[in-house]
């Protein structure tokens, strides 16, 4: 079973609806939690961050993070077509680890 | 500053073969990170840097991989003798200090045949 688990999607939703984005992960000692977003033959682009539990927003993007129940997730809100892309959540035990823990990604489409 | 930058973007080779992959981080950042990503998952950690000194290997990089990056600069990944399983697309990232999240190159994808 691998440490960090993403919902695989794909996903595809109609323009200006709100998107939740989830991953679940095994290992307790992560701390400090990311979603980055990866379009096609790019590499992934942070998108935001989190430490420990609790929620942060930027602009149509929230993040929440649940320590007790192991989960995370990311919603968009006023999804556009721009906003197609794979999304990968990572988690890392400190900004002192280096490694980044990522899971498989979720597909999501925007349709116009 | 153009960002991470990677070389070159893609390569093909016969299995057996040597590859050398070059990674330009941006110029202020003291971290470097490489990852191999395949289709439908994950980048999946290799090693990283701090300056010139390589901190962390995954047990994922075998013999046949090495990480250099001699005066902390831009750092090189060479695969020995590469086979089918190799074919990835190997991203670098870097990173300023305790930062969260790492700035990411847009990747070198391997093809060996």
């Amino acid at each position: 079973q691998k440490e960090v688990e993403q919902d695989p999607g794909p996903l595809s939703v109609p323009e200006g609806a709100i998107v939740s984005l989830n991953c679940t992960y095994s290992n307790s000692a992560f701390q400090y939690f990311m979603w980055y977003r990866q379009y096609s033959r790019k590499g992934p682009e942070l998108l935001m961050y989190t430490y420990s539990s609790g929620n942060k927003e930027d602009g149509r993007f929230t993040a929440q993070v649940d320590k007790s129940s192991k989960y995370i997730s990311l919603f968009i809100r006023d999804s556009q077509p721009s906003d197609s892309a794979t999304y990968l959540c990572a988690m890392s035990v400190n900004t002192n680890a280096g490694k980044s823990t990522f899971g498989d990604g979720t597909t999501l489409t925007v349709k116009p | 500053d153009t960002g991470v930058s990677q070389d070159p973007r893609h390569k093909i080779t016969k299995r057996g073969q040597n590859v050398t992959f070059r990674c330009d981080p941006i110029s202020e950042h003291n971290r470097l990170y490489w990852y191999r990503q395949t289709l439908g998952q994950g980048p999946e950690f290799l090693t990283y840097f701090q300056n010139e000194a390589q901190l962390e290997k995954s047990r994922l990089l075998s013999d046949r991989f090495s990480a250099e990056r001699p005066k902390g600069s831009f750092s090189t990944l060479e695969i020995q003798r590469t086979e089918q399983g190799d074919s990835a697309m190997y991203l670098c990232a870097s990173s300023y200090g305790q930062t969260y999240g790492y700035t990411f190159g847009s990747g070198t994808r391997l093809t060996v045949v």
